[in-house]
C-alpha cells in the first residue's frame, strides 16, 4: 500500500527566507507525486506534480519540488517566502492508472513571520 | 459552472440521522472523487467515479457510506445513521478523467463541513 509522510507538522519562517517542506513516500513503483496547498476558506489547489522525466519540477507561485528516487522523497522548496504563502501544504502520491485516487500526507502548516 | 460546487457548505446533524452531501463537478469532467478530511489530518480517499465504469468504492469506511453519480454530472454522498466520528470536511474533486499512463489535474470544491452532535 502506498503512504506519505510529512514529518513537519508546523513550520515557521520569516518572510523572504527560503523554505523546504519535506515529503517521503512509500510506493512499489514509480509514483505520481503532487503538492497541494490549502488556504483558510479556500479549496485545495495544485501547486505542482511529477509524473516522469525531469526530476525537478516547477509549479505555480514560485514553488519547485525535486523527486529523489533513492531517498523516496519529493520535497517542496521556495527560495523566498511571501506572507501570502502561509497555508497548509499537503504532499500526495498516486498510482499510475489510478487517476486522482491519491494518498495524502497529514500536512504541514506553514506560518510566515513578517 | 466555473468550479466544483458542493452543498451544503456546513451541516450539523444529530447522531443517528442520515445526511446527503452534494457535489456538482466541472462541466465535462468525467472523473469525480470524494475525500474526507478529519480535523488535523490529511485527506482520505472515499470513492471514485469514472465515466460509466463501476465506481471504485475501496475507500468507503463502512456500509453506512454510499455514493451515487448520475452520468457525468451531480454526485451525492450519503451517510446513514451518522456517528460522531463521521464529523469531518467532505471534499469533492473532478478531473478530465484518466488516460493510461497520464494523469490530469483534480479540481477540488470547498467542501462540506459535517458536524455530528
Amino acid at each position: 500500500a502506498q503512504s506519505v509522510t510529512q514529518p513537519d507538522i508546523h513550520i515557521t519562517v520569516s518572510e523572504g527566507a527560503s523554505l523546504e517542506l519535506r515529503c517521503n513516500y512509500s510506493y512499489g513503483a514509480t509514483p505520481y507525486l503532487f503538492w497541494y496547498v490549502q488556504s483558510p476558506g479556500q479549496g485545495l489547489q495544485l501547486l505542482l506534480k511529477y509524473f516522469s522525466g525531469d526530476t525537478l519540477v516547477q509549479g505555480i507561485k514560485g514553488f519547485e519540488a525535486e523527486f529523489k528516487r533513492s531517498q523516496s522523497s519529493f520535497n517542496l522548496r521556495k527560495p523566498s517566502v511571501h506572507w501570502s504563502d502561509a497555508a497548509e501544504y499537503f504532499c500526495a502520491v498516486g498510482a499510475r492508472g489510478g487517476g486522482n485516487k491519491l494518498t495524502f500526507g497529514t500536512g504541514t502548516q506553514l506560518k510566515v513571520e513578517l | 459552472g466555473a468550479g466544483v460546487s458542493q452543498s451544503p457548505s456546513n451541516k450539523v446533524t444529530e447522531k443517528g440521522k442520515d445526511v446527503e452531501l452534494r457535489c456538482d463537478p466541472i462541466s465535462g469532467h468525467t472523473a469525480l472523487y470524494w475525500y474526507r478530511q478529519r480535523l488535523g489530518q490529511g485527506l482520505e480517499f472515499l470513492i471514485y467515479f469514472q465515466g460509466n465504469s463501476a465506481p471504485d468504492k475501496s475507500g468507503l469506511p463502512s456500509d453506512r457510506f454510499s455514493a451515487e453519480r448520475t452520468g457525468e454530472s451531480v454526485s451525492t454522498l450519503t451517510i446513514q445513521r451518522t456517528q460522531q466520528e463521521d464529523s469531518a470536511v467532505y471534499l469533492c474533486a473532478s478531473s478530465l478523467g484518466v488516460t493510461p499512463g497520464l494523469n490530469t489535474e483534480a479540481f477540488f470544491g470547498q467542501g462540506t463541513r459535517l458536524t455530528v452532535v
